[in-house]
């Protein structure tokens, strides 16, 4: 059963660079999709983007100036840096497994890991 | 953007039946997803592809979809079913791709 695990400091600065890891586990990493979701405390949740295992990427319309997606598949890790983040970046973080064929969803997914951003 | 427009809570009895919707510009074109998220936990896909199941969810679990609204019914509701629910589409009306969820729906089982 595949298994995805979120990593990374739960604390940050304003304009700091937020970086977190997902490791997978029970599956390989190969030949899939891989996504990333964030979900503001009490509020809905926002797909940020995905990488595939080849490095390819594609990332939310209203981010993409600030999100970078990276996969390391010798490591079963992939990664998220959102940059210049402010107190509206606050939320938990989830890695997801997106997949893709007749339609795409996302499962499974990591447990979350909150990430706050305060001065 | 594409915009999923959810009402923000549902109750429902124990044992009756409860119909959650998802509002979107022509949502029947596109396939719907549904998750199920519980306090603290994360998301769990319970439909995809409009009407599919994952295993191990329940068919009392079903999506279906019409013009600009596509609509979770569970049947038989359960204490277990109070949850938070989103709606999920992947929008390619635009240049720019992108995958979208709806506000969310409470439901409480009385």
């Amino acid at each position: 059963q595949m298994q995805l695990q979120e990593s990374g400091p739960g604390l940050l600065r304003p304009s700091e660079t937020l970086s977190l890891n997902c490791t997978v586990s029970g599956g390989s990493i190969n030949k899939r999709y891989w996504s990333w979701v964030r979900q503001p405390p009490g509020k809905g949740l926002e797909w940020l983007g995905y990488v595939f295992s080849d490095g390819r990427t594609r990332y939310s319309p209203s981010l993409k100036s600030r999100v970078t997606l990276s996969i390391d598949t010798s490591k079963q890790q992939f990664s998220l840096k959102l940059t210049s983040v402010t107190a509206a970046d606050t939320a938990v973080y989830f890695c997801a497994r997106l997949a893709v064929t007749t339609g795409s969803w996302f499962d499974p997914w990591g447990q979350g890991t909150l990430v706050t951003v305060s001065s | 953007s594409y915009v999923l427009t959810q009402s923000p809570s549902v109750s429902v009895a124990p044992g009756k039946t409860a119909r959650i919707t998802c509002g979107g510009n022509n949502i029947a074109t596109k396939t719907v997803k549904w998750y199920q998220q519980k306090p603290g936990l994360a998301p769990v896909l319970v439909v995809y592809d409009d009407d599919d199941r994952p295993s191990g969810i329940p068919d009392r679990f079903s999506g279906s979809s019409s013009g600009n609204t596509a609509t979770l019914t569970i049947s038989r509701v359960e204490a277990g079913d109070e949850a938070d629910y989103y709606c999920q589409v992947f929008d390619t009306s635009t240049n720019q791709p992108n995958y979208v969820f709806g506000t969310g729906t409470k439901v409480t089982v009385l």
